[in-house]
């Protein structure tokens, strides 16, 4: 069935530097590819998402890149912050057949002062 | 931007009794909405999909006798977890889809969550 992997599952940078969470999905049909923040005990927040007619999207510090040829995807946050500090989660979607999102296994992402 | 509401954001209750939770598109009429389930530490899990008007499609392994679902408008889905154990306590989120989206791309919408917690 369709699948995304997503690495690292943890990832802890020193503040300032640039931090880059990747993501490999299996279904040829996903087209469209949000990423996540979830803080504790809150639901997922989209910072940022990627159609699959455009292979790279940036938003002031964050930026996502897509590979359709590989089916990779990955996520770049530059000079972090503490407050960046949070599980970051990939999720790959289609529109053919039932709307779902496929999400990844979520990246906990540390951020140190 | 596309608002999605839950209410309650966290509820405690006694083994054996319902607890219903309401998820509901504040700006935008919502034809298909999702449930999920999040355990500690772990990803967001699909449990169905829920359609305004029609039947919720049940993902493998999910009960739908003891997770009722409702979307009997275009604005509100509910999840009724019916006779609930402590192994039902989890994080309970759900996402909206635009009924005048492109089509194109599936873009969906997010609630806050609820936190459950069965005694």
């Amino acid at each position: 069935g369709e699948n995304v992997e997503q690495h690292p599952s943890t990832l802890s940078v020193q503040e300032g530097d640039s931090a880059v969470i990747k993501c490999t999905y299996s279904d040829s049909a996903s087209n469209y590819f949000p990423w996540y923040k979830q803080e504790l005990g809150k639901g997922p927040q989209l910072i940022i998402d990627i159609r699959s007619n455009v292979g790279e999207k940036k938003d002031q510090r964050i930026a996502v890149t897509l590979n359709k040829t590989a089916k990779h995807f990955s996520l770049h946050i530059t000079e972090t912050q503490p407050e960046d500090s949070a599980v970051y989660f990939c999720a790959a979607s289609s529109t053919s057949g039932t709307y779902k999102y496929i999400f990844g296994t979520g990246t906990r992402l540390k951020v140190l002062a | 931007g596309a608002v999605v509401s839950q209410h309650p954001s966290r509820v405690i209750c006694k083994s054996g009794t319902s607890v219903k939770i309401e998820c509901r598109s504040l700006d935008f009429q919502a034809t298909t909405m999702f449930w999920y389930r999040q355990f500690p530490k772990q990803s967001l899990m699909l449990m169905a999909t829920s359609n305004e008007g029609s039947k919720a499609t049940y993902e493998q392994g999910v009960e739908k006798d003891k997770f009722l679902i409702n979307h009997a408008s275009l604005t509100l889905s509910t999840l009724t977890v019916t006779s609930a154990h402590p192994e039902d306590s989890s994080f309970y989120i759900c996402s909206a889809r635009d009924r005048l989206s492109s089509g194109i791309y599936n873009e969906q919408f997010f609630g806050p969550g609820t936190r459950l917690t069965v005694l």
